[in-house]
């Protein structure tokens, strides 16, 4: 069974950072690329980042770009999002997904969510 | 960037309806669309992608059809269990992009 754990949300200050992490089991894990979606509260799903399978290759959104960093631990089965200089619009649930095909595909299999608070 | 545009934002609908949710893309995607469930913000889940390929596990009621710039989320017969948001998304390429959402509310 395809698990995604998402962990790490927390309430922060701004300007603040958090570390998510996504801890994943039941597919082969080094062969799919990996994203971060979130939705703050009452709002649709943005994506935020991607990573792909071997890690060469990663991708932001305009919103975080420059703030946070994705980057995965094939050796672990994880991928984590260094989330710094955080600001109020950054609140959300903050999910992983997976790709269903490799480095291409929608996103199959989602974890449950963590919440990123960004308040002071 | 790939600007997703779905309408309408909300509908209304009863249960035995057939529902249909349209969603257009800012430029050529070809069939790289997929369609998610979510039911008050719990996970969202993967009903359609490739613009018409049913997600396993996923009743045969729902459907999509289109490519290129127009695509559309059909419902054939709605069940208490679809009252839900509906999202669009490409896949084409990065950013990866996503419709602004479809509510669909018991009449």
């Amino acid at each position: 069974e395809v698990q995604l754990l998402e962990s790490g949300g927390d309430l922060v200050q701004p300007g603040g950072s958090l570390r998510l992490s996504c801890a994943a089991s039941g597919f082969t894990f080094s062969s799919d690329a990996v994203s971060w979606v979130r939705q703050a509260p009452g709002k649709g799903l943005e994506w935020v980042s991607g990573i792909g399978s071997s890690d060469s290759s990663t991708y932001y959104a305009d919103s975080v770009k420059g703030r946070f960093t994705i980057s995965r631990d094939n050796s672990k089965n994880t991928v984590h999002l260094q989330m710094n200089s955080l600001r109020a619009e950054d609140t959300a649930v903050y999910y992983c997904a997976k790709r269903r095909v490799g480095n291409s595909g929608n996103f199959d299999y989602w974890g449950q969510g963590t919440l990123v608070t960004v308040s002071s | 960037d790939i600007q997703m545009t779905q309408s309408p934002s909300s509908l209304s609908a009863s249960v035995g309806d057939r529902v249909t949710i349209t969603c257009r893309a800012s430029q050529d995607i070809s069939s790289w669309l997929a369609w998610y469930q979510q039911k008050a913000e719990k996970v969202p889940k993967s009903l359609i992608y490739e613009a018409s390929s049913l997600q396993s596990g996923v009743p045969s009621r729902f459907s999509g059809s289109g490519s290129g710039t127009d695509f559309t989320l059909t419902i054939s017969s709605l069940q208490p269990e679809d009252f839900a948001t509906y999202y669009c998304q490409q896949y084409k390429r990065y950013p990866l992009t996503f419709g602004g959402g479809t509510k669909v509310e018991i009449k």
